[in-house]
């Protein structure tokens, strides 16, 4: 049972363009949400989060949007840049637990 | 370095064999997790510490999984009679205190490979 799904595998957007990276999720006990980044070789590295009493959070060129009734979030780049092009993925967390559980990832891909 | 550190970062290993997979957590990082990422998924969850304590092993497969933190720092995942379905990229985080709400961060992974 897949609790967060990244329907995504991929994604190809134009350099200076919005890239949209969307996620769903079905369990309503999650009230923390992440945005990783990995490149190859990497280990994933933390990008941007959201906690369930918001529905925005914005740092620089990334913005997370949170849709708890529709139980979506969605991370916004604008402008996309060519090193933006990696994988990317959304996690959440439960209250009271210490476990992320993370979607299958979408790649990423930026170009000129 | 300043970051979580992995050993080996590639390690290959016959059908039954014994294996452990170090993690180094950053310096003061109170909590540490393993991760286990198969090809074309996310990581998935296998174990947390808070201290020299697992405080969740829940996402532990089965009884040929274990770890062991026992001086609050450097943790190692021990995997007996490997099997090939063990084939994955091992990851461990460390963070400053529990909870996801204290981003994580991530060593570069073990990818093990059980032949």
């Amino acid at each position: 049972d897949q609790q967060v799904k990244q329907n995504s595998p991929s994604l190809s957007v134009q350099e200076g363009r919005i890239s949209i990276l969307n996620c769903d999720y079905t369990n309503s006990m999650f009230d923390y949400f992440l945005w990783y980044k990995k490149y190859p070789a990497e280990g994933p590295t933390f990008l941007i989060s959201i906690s369930s009493i918001k529905d925005k959070n914005e740092d620089g060129r990334f913005t997370v949007f949170l849709n708890k009734s529709a139980k979506h979030l969605s991370l916004h780049i604008v402008p996309s840049q060519p090193g933006d092009s990696a994988v990317y993925f959304c996690a959440a967390s439960a209250r009271n637990t210490d476990k992320l559980i993370f979607g299958t990832g979408t790649r990423l891909q930026v170009f000129p | 370095g300043a970051g979580v550190s992995q050993t080996p970062s590639n390690k290959v290993t016959e059908k039954g064999k014994y294996v452990e997979l170090r993690c180094d957590p950053i310096s003061g990082h109170t909590a540490l997790y393993w991760y286990r990422q198969s090809l074309g998924q996310g990581p998935e969850f296998l174990i947390y510490f808070q201290g020299t304590g697992a405080a969740d092993d829940s996402g532990l497969p089965n009884d040929r999984f274990f770890a062991v933190r026992p001086e609050g720092s450097v943790s190692t995942l021990k995997i007996q009679r490997t099997e090939r379905g063990d084939s994955a990229v091992y990851l461990c985080a460390s963070s400053l205190d529990r909870g996801p709400v204290t981003e994580a961060f991530f060593g570069q992974g073990t990818r093990l490979t059980v032949v």
